[in-house]
């Protein structure tokens, strides 16, 4: 079946830097998407959606873009702080399954 | 609100020992759930989900099984536990229509 999978495994990133995560999805009726975060340890945490009637959505200090035309969503963090070192993992919420994530790491 | 609980946080079992990790979810009627394995390094595997009360679907053929005996009751078991069986086992919940799942704390299980 279709999946949802992740351009690079790991992203390394100075402290205050912009990050960006990217995701390429394969289905092209999707029409909601799901970032999530997973800590060491835990389980993954929502941080952010988008439908697919949009192509820009904003958070507090992060933003999902959405392409339809490539399949393709990114997720954008402002000023990375040691705090979001973590994986994070796009969803296409028809899909039960998810890629194997970006580990995000921040470096001081 | 809803909660989601999963338990234990950890647990190191013996090749061949029995396995039994209960999810409850409150708040919430006739979620739909599901069981995720994650190896390290690695994504979410699904394993499991069920959309009601005694229906299971299975997505990978393995040593476990699954079971829903109550509406937010969901139990992942197995028999006879394999080394490959270790991993970080993680149920969610969803609710029919939003497709967004939040997940559980997780129970990393270590098989000896």
């Amino acid at each position: 079946g279709e999946s949802v999978g992740l351009h690079l495994p790991t992203l390394s990133v100075q402290e205050g830097d912009n990050s960006i995560i990217n995701c390429a999805y394969s289905n092209s009726a999707s029409d909601y998407f799901i970032w999530y975060k997973q800590e060491s340890g835990k389980g993954p945490q929502f941080i952010i959606d988008i439908r697919s009637n949009m192509d820009k959505r904003q958070g507090q200090r992060v933003t999902v873009l959405l392409n339809k035309t490539v399949k393709h969503l990114s997720l954008q963090i402002a000023a990375t702080q040691p705090g979001d070192s973590a994986v994070y993992f796009c969803a296409e919420t028809n899909d039960m399954r998810f890629g194997a994530g970006t580990r995000l790491t921040v470096k001081p | 609100s809803q909660t989601i609980h999963q338990w234990p946080a950890t647990l190191v079992q013996p090749v061949g020992s029995p396995l039994s990790l209960e999810c409850t979810v409150e708040g919430t009627s006739n979620p739909n759930l599901y069981w995720y394995r994650q190896a390290a390094g690695r994504g979410l595997q699904l394993l499991f989900y069920s959309v009601g009360i005694g229906q299971i679907s299975s997505e990978v053929p393995q040593n476990l099984s699954a079971s829903r005996p109550q509406d937010r009751q969901f139990i992942l078991s197995s028999k006879k536990l394999l080394l490959s069986d270790s991993g970080f086992y993680l149920c969610a919940w969803s609710v029919l229509g939003t497709g967004g799942r939040t997940f559980g704390s997780g129970t990393r299980l270590t098989v000896v």
